[in-house]
């Protein structure tokens, strides 16, 4: 069974500039998270998908990020403009449906340096 | 709110050695208390996970007891290996499926 796929694994920019990430899910997982990796620190999730329906973007800087998933199965989560502070690892992980007794299954992430 | 602290790191061993990994959490009520494992180059794995009190996870030698207590969930593993060497997050989830990670300690595993 493949994982969850991300690409581009690595992305450079400058502060400023606009990127997007994009995660492909399990086939078949309903829910599909984002996470913000900051060095040194735990993931912290940005912005949580049932299907194409948003369940949770609490945690999501609303003024510069933004994150879709069209036909409730891949993702693509944007930034614009990027700021320093927003270098990290972005991971994205899927489970099967919403709750506490799911797994989620994490990809191997983007890493983003804002220079 | 809910949060989780485990050890700094890095932590570093010779390979057979015994490991714990502590891991303390604040939560009301019943949290689920997982260990996720990120090996160099991968994504986040899910390594155990326990549910309710005095339940024990495990999985490839590693064992952790959830503990109300004394709100804890160490990781123990009896003789470590150098493929053992990667970062180790403690988490829970409380009410949903929203986890919430420790900031991870490094686990370097010396031949």
């Amino acid at each position: 069974e493949a994982g969850v796929a991300q690409s581009p694994r690595y992305k450079i920019i400058e502060k400023r500039q606009s990127v997007a990430f994009w995660c492909n899910p399990i086939s078949g997982h309903a829910t599909l998270y984002w996470y913000q990796q900051i060095l040194g620190q735990g993931p912290k999730l940005l912005i949580q998908f049932q299907n194409n329906g948003v369940v949770d973007d609490s945690q999501l800087p609303k003024d510069r990020f933004s994150a879709e998933r069209l036909k409730g199965v891949d993702s693509t989560l944007k930034i614009q403009p990027a700021k320093l502070e927003d270098s990290a690892v972005y991971l994205c992980a899927s489970s099967l449906a919403g709750g506490a007794g799911n797994t989620q299954y994490f990809g191997p992430g983007t890493r983003l340096t804002v220079l | 709110g809910n949060s989780v602290t485990q050890m700094e790191g890095p932590v570093t061993l010779s390979e057979e050695a015994f490991l714990t990994i502590n891991c303390t959490y604040t939560a009301t009520g019943y949290p689920s208390l997982f260990w996720y494992v990120q090996y160099p180059g991968e994504g986040l794995q899910l390594l155990l996970k326990a549910t309710k009190a005095d339940d024990k996870g495990s999985n490839k030698g590693f064992e952790a007891t959830y503990r109300k207590e004394t709100t804890s969930f160490h990781l123990e593993k009896g003789s470590v290996q150098v493929s053992d060497s990667a970062v180790y997050f403690c988490a829970l989830s409380h009410g949903d499926d929203k986890i919430i990670f420790g900031k991870g300690t490094r686990l370097h595993i010396l031949p």
